[in-house]
């Protein structure tokens, strides 16, 4: 079955810098894209960034644009946020999740979700 | 950049239908998605575009637009149902970001 590890979150002073990664398993991960969504505490979902299945097109949530950057390796199936310039608004459980649709570079959308890493900015 | 605007909280009795509206301008051309969380747990999937339900979903789950607005309906809601409801839809102007509304907590008692 589809399967998404997250991992990387931990405690931040504001201004660092943080690397997410997603491990992803069940599926041909170089034929979805991939999403980024957070969760900051007691609030609700917030879409960040997806990536397209080639890792040719990146889009970004104005909240993150300019101080985060996607990647992907579809040769060991990972998923990577890098997270710079780190602010206490950015503390959230972050999720990675796959898109719904193959080759999908419209309208995309989530079908499967991991459990989420938690990242807390502060000092 | 655009919203997507639920009511905070939607209450109803078990058996009883819960209706969960999203209104945003982008709706009538771009497909509303559903997503439900339960504390402590990752979203799920219960509507894709508009109003298709995913396999493993329940039939009384069921969605549906009409110009800006999106509905989900929860047709004799069950006590498991309650949780957050949020929708999700991209935006039209050839940039492909994503939005979600701000969510609806259901109560189901």
């Amino acid at each position: 079955q589809v399967q998404l590890v997250e991992s990387g979150g931990g405690v931040v002073q504001p201004g660092r810098s943080l690397r997410l990664s997603c491990v992803a398993s069940g599926f041909t991960f170089s034929s979805y894209g991939m999403h980024w969504v957070r969760q900051a505490p007691g609030m609700g979902l917030e879409w960040v960034a997806v990536i397209s299945y080639d890792g040719s097109d990146k889009y970004f949530a104005d909240s993150v644009k300019g101080r985060f950057t996607l990647s992907r390796d579809n040769s060991n199936n990972t998923l990577y946020l890098q997270m710079s310039s780190l602010r206490p608004e950015d503390t959230a459980v972050y999720y990675c999740a796959k898109d719904r649709v193959k080759g999908a570079r419209d309208q995309y959308n989530m079908d499967v979700w991991g459990k989420g890493t938690t990242v807390s900015v502060s000092s | 950049s655009y919203e997507l605007t639920q009511p905070p909280s939607v209450s109803v009795s078990p058996g009883q239908t819960a209706r969960i509206t999203c209104s945003g301008e982008p709706l009538p051309k771009r497909y509303a998605f559903w997503y439900q969380q339960k504390s402590g747990q990752a979203p799920v999937l219960v509507i894709y575009e508009d109003g298709k339900r995913p396999s493993g979903i329940p039939e009384r789950f069921s969605g549906s637009t009409s110009g800006t607005m999106a509905t989900l309906t929860i047709s004799g809601a069950q006590v498991e149902d309650e949780g957050d409801y949020y929708c999700y839809s991209t935006e039209s102007s050839g940039y492909h970001r994503g939005v979600f509304g701000g969510g609806t907590s259901l109560t189901v008692l």
